[in-house]
């Protein structure tokens, strides 16, 4: 079992709704990403939380709002997307993100996302 | 920009064989390696971790760091039909955030 939580599990949604995916995690860790991942391609990093402060974008697109309520949630806000954006989207954490930490990333089982 | 490089394969061998994955990265100053195993399907799972140079065994699982080659590998002996899946090579950047992952390698293990 994984000590990473998403839900939901999967998500249909149409190109006009607004949806929000969900991640929980109570291992202490201090560093929350978003990661989005196509078939066949490795993970894709989109956005890194340190200390619940948005630290990286990797010039995701607008319509993906990320949110950090407390170091245990993250969030991913969706509106409008595109059906380009399907995808199975993960979430990760990591004990500390710092330069010096050598922490793995831990995975949560991801949101299977198909936009129509 | 900062590289991971693996075959994406795929790699076949049989029921009881080693299975032996490459990788190679092109930031010098990497310290810290990873390994993930990912189902079809499913989220990446840890199998292993590397820090220093040399080997690192697990169970089955070995993995091997070269610093000065900037080369990783994984091995599988016994190799069981249970570890096909796609294995991820993955190199957290030096003084940064990002863990940067190769495209993976694709095992199949026949019966």
């Amino acid at each position: 079992d994984t000590e990473v939580t998403q839900t939901p599990k999967h998500l249909v949604m149409g190109m006009t709704n607004k949806k929000s995916l969900k991640c929980e995690q109570h291992m202490g860790h201090r560093a929350m990403y978003w990661y989005k991942q196509k078939a066949k391609k490795p993970p894709e990093l989109m956005f890194v939380y340190s200390y619940e402060k948005l630290s990286i974008n990797e010039s995701v697109p607008s319509r993906f709002s990320p949110e950090c309520p407390n170091s245990s949630l993250l969030n991913l806000h969706l509106h409008a997307l595109q059906p380009e954006d399907s995808a199975l989207y993960l979430c990760a954490s990591s004990q500390d993100p710092a330069g010096t930490d050598n922490s793995p990333l831990h995975f949560g089982n991801g949101t299977r996302l198909t936009v129509t | 920009q900062k590289e991971v490089e693996q075959n994406s394969g795929p790699l076949s061998v049989p029921e009881g064989a080693i299975a032996s994955l490459n990788c190679t990265y092109s930031d010098r100053g990497s310290q810290s390696f990873f390994w993930y195993r990912q189902y079809s399907g499913k989220s990446p799972e840890l199998i292993m971790s590397i820090y220093s140079n040399g080997d690192k065994e697990d169970g089955r699982f070995t993995a091997q760091l070269n610093k000065a080659s900037q080369y990783v590998s994984l091995l599988i002996r016994d190799s069981q039909p249970s570890d096909s899946a796609t294995y991820l090579c993955a190199v957290k950047e030096s003084g940064g955030f990002k863990t940067i992952f190769g495209a993976g390698t694709r095992l199949f293990v026949k019966a």
